[in-house]
């Protein structure tokens, strides 16, 4: 196992809804990534965080947003969730300057 | 043109075939260049990293040739523990950059 947790592991939301993910990095890396991946398709990157500022953003929508604690873990929230965002939501932790990164299992979001 | 670009599959082989997997990226400047495995329902984890010279894990090689950007991953002597998506994976930069991910190309084995 990766040592990377997250919670919840499933999760079912109505459309305009607010969620918060939860991610719990390996012990010793400062870096978390959060990807977006919905069913059939590869995980696709939503921002990362490195001592506790946004480091880097993809092609996500502003009602996307995070936060990295002292401790390295990360919150993923998403508001005015859409059917479209039901999809498996991976946090994956890593040290800054290396390249491999370590997934948690994933919440799986539905929303109806 | 999608920046990672696999064959979907689904690759349905016997036990003990060979099976080689195939990847292109669009971006020349793509740095660093994976492998994950991903089993149905479950995270994706590094299979292997993929370097110039190629690479070899016991039954698994990859090879990567940056002329034509392209990536590939042979399984020999297949095992019915095989059987998952296997994720073509690009970083734009050195470092801890953001993964592109390929969608995929799913391996069931066979018995």
């Amino acid at each position: 196992e990766t040592g990377v947790t997250q919670s919840p592991t499933h999760l079912i939301k109505t459309r305009g809804q607010q969620v918060t993910l939860r991610c719990s990095s390996q012990s010793g890396h400062n870096t978390v990534s959060w990807y977006q991946q919905a069913l059939g398709q590869g995980p696709q990157f939503i921002f990362q965080y490195y001592r506790e500022e946004e480091n880097g953003r993809g092609n996500f929508p502003p009602r996307f947003s995070g936060l990295q604690f002292p401790n390295y873990s990360s919150e993923l929230n998403v508001n005015a969730l859409e059917l479209d965002d039901s999809a498996l939501y991976l946090c994956a932790s890593s040290l800054v300057a290396e390249e491999t990164q370590y997934f948690g299992p994933g919440t799986r979001l539905l929303v109806l | 043109r999608k920046e990672v670009e696999q064959d979907p599959g689904p690759f349905n082989v016997p036990e003990g075939a060979t099976v080689a997997f195939n990847c292109t990226y669009s971006n020349s400047a793509s740095q660093s260049f994976f492998w994950y495995r991903q089993d149905c329902r479950k995270e994706p984890k590094l299979l292997m990293s993929v370097y110039s010279s190629g690479n070899e894990d016991g039954r698994f090689t990859a090879q990567l040739n940056r002329a034509s950007q392209y990536i590939s991953l042979l399984i020999r002597d297949s095992k019915l523990s095989d059987s998952a998506t296997y994720l073509c994976v690009v970083n734009m930069r050195r470092g801890n950059t953001p993964l592109v991910f390929g969608k995929g190309t799913r391996l069931s084995v066979i018995a």
